[in-house]
């Protein structure tokens, strides 16, 4: 079975600094990962995925993430935060071969300061 | 509209009451998931229906919780005797899931979720 860590429940960074969310998984198989984004009373969006090919992949609004297989890590990135991005953030696994329920990490709350 | 449509999205309830939580998927999407997300304890995996058969009902809290889906379209969450541990807001969603080797990568499109409380 696939598994997903999110490490640091909370990230708190200054506007225009860089972020940098932290996301590692376990799978026996090739994997296809996910971030999702939920702002305040809303559901969760697709930030960006991953299935095959390119491993670093970029999403919405400047995020990118980059697919390390000798890590198994699936970090998210962005160069310089906006207030608007104070979200949650969470990654998740899937696997082909297995059933189509995805695997979600626990989620890190982003904090961008003035 | 094209999304993912949950009603109510508020609902108060008195502890031993029944609720029932409806989701309306995007048109055409054939897998349905329900999650529980509580303060802090982020996404619970709860069911999932292809079409209207459910094979994964693992999640299910308790037999108190039941979920059907009809039409391949519209699902309802039903919470019987609800306790307070149930206040929780409840996500659906919806999405391509069809087919080895397509389904899998087909990312989840959720509903805005229906906060419950009971008191």
């Amino acid at each position: 079975a696939q598994s997903v860590t999110q490490l640091g429940s909370h990230v708190s960074v200054s506007e225009g600094a860089l972020v940098l969310l932290r996301c590692n998984y376990s799978s026996s198989v090739p994997p296809y990962l996910f971030w999702y984004v939920q702002y305040p009373n809303q559901g969760l969006q697709l930030l960006l995925k991953y299935t095959t090919g390119a491993t670093l992949v970029k999403g919405i609004n400047g995020f990118e993430a980059e697919f390390k297989k000798s890590e198994t890590s699936f970090h998210l990135t962005k160069p310089s935060a906006h207030m608007s991005d104070a979200a949650e953030y969470f990654c998740a696994v899937s696997v082909a071969g297995g059933s189509y329920i995805p695997t979600f990490g626990r989620g890190t709350s982003l904090i961008v300061h003035p | 509209g094209a999304g993912v449509s949950q009603s109510p999205s508020n609902k108060v309830t008195e502890k031993g009451k029944d609720v029932e939580l409806r989701c309306d998927p995007i048109s055409g999407h054939t897998a349905l998931y329900w999650y529980r997300q509580s303060l802090g304890q982020g996404l619970e995996f709860l069911i999932y229906f292809q079409g209207n058969s459910a094979p994964d009902k693992s999640g299910l809290p308790s037999d108190r919780f039941s979920a059907e889906r009809t039409g391949g379209s519209v699902s309802t969450l039903t919470i019987q005797r609800t306790q307070q541990e149930d206040s929780a807001v409840y996500l659906c969603a919806s999405s391509l899931a069809y087919g080895l080797g397509t389904g899998y990568n087909s990312p989840l499109h959720f509903g805005n979720g229906t906060r419950l409380t009971v008191t």
